[in-house]
């Protein structure tokens, strides 16, 4: 059990720039989480797979966002022509269907968007 | 669409002292979990309560969920520098993704 990675940890653009980040979850986790946190905010759900089916955006995901897990491994989350709204922590989780619901996230360590 | 409150938003305590970090939902509670993040990282799971009246220990951590399952709490004994963080409680309403709330801050004073 390696953990949650995501890559880059930081990353600096200038605004109207298009950024791309990855994430290779727990290899045995179908679901794979987006989450976007803010400075003093707790993490907001974003949009989430179960292995490449993308199953539920969130409002917050607007057109310029949009994230694929092409083959049920590892996913990227691309943002295109950055505004400095989307400055933020984005967080990367996984896990493992289950039986029932109630199953624990595990997050990787983030990666820090800061778009001047 | 359910929402969590956590109360205080930021707490400042001396080294050794006791403290509650507080979490109230919107509506009845069918799950609860605690996670707990260092700055500019990600969250780490504590806990996770199921059951109204259940408690769960974890080392100096204790949290409680409430027998009307709208209400969690989180306890701290003899805190210590490395409990510095930001607790989050997060609850999972619909069985396929966990919703926070936004943190308490927790600053432990040496």
């Amino acid at each position: 059990d390696t953990g949650v990675s995501q890559d880059p940890r930081h990353k600096i653009t200038k605004r109207g720039q298009n950024v791309t980040f990855r994430c290779d979850p727990i290899s045995e986790h179908n679901r794979l989480y987006w989450y976007r946190q803010t400075l003093g905010q707790g993490p907001e759900f974003l949009t989430y797979f179960q292995n490449e089916a993308q199953l539920e955006k969130s409002r917050l995901l607007s057109d310029r966002f949009s994230a694929e897990r092409p083959k049920g491994s590892f996913s990227t989350l691309e943002i295109q022509r950055t505004e400095q709204g989307d400055s933020a922590m984005y967080l990367c989780a996984s896990s493992s269907t289950g039986a029932g619901a109630n199953e624990k996230l595990f997050f990787g360590s983030g990666t820090q968007l800061s778009v001047l | 669409s359910q929402e969590l409150e956590q109360s205080p938003q930021s707490l400042i305590v001396q080294e050794g002292k006791n403290l509650t970090i507080n979490c109230t939902s919107s509506k009845t509670l069918y799950g609860l979990y605690w996670y707990k993040q260092k700055y500019g990282e990600g969250l780490i799971f504590l806990m996770m309560l199921q059951k109204g009246g259940e408690e769960k220990s974890h080392e100096k951590i204790t949290a409680k969920l409430d027998e009307k399952k709208q209400q969690s709490s989180l306890h701290i004994t003899a805190s210590q520098p490395s409990h510095a963080g930001i607790y989050l409680c997060g609850a999972d309403p619909r069985g396929d993704k966990i919703i926070f709330g936004k943190g308490t801050r927790l600053h432990i004073l040496p």
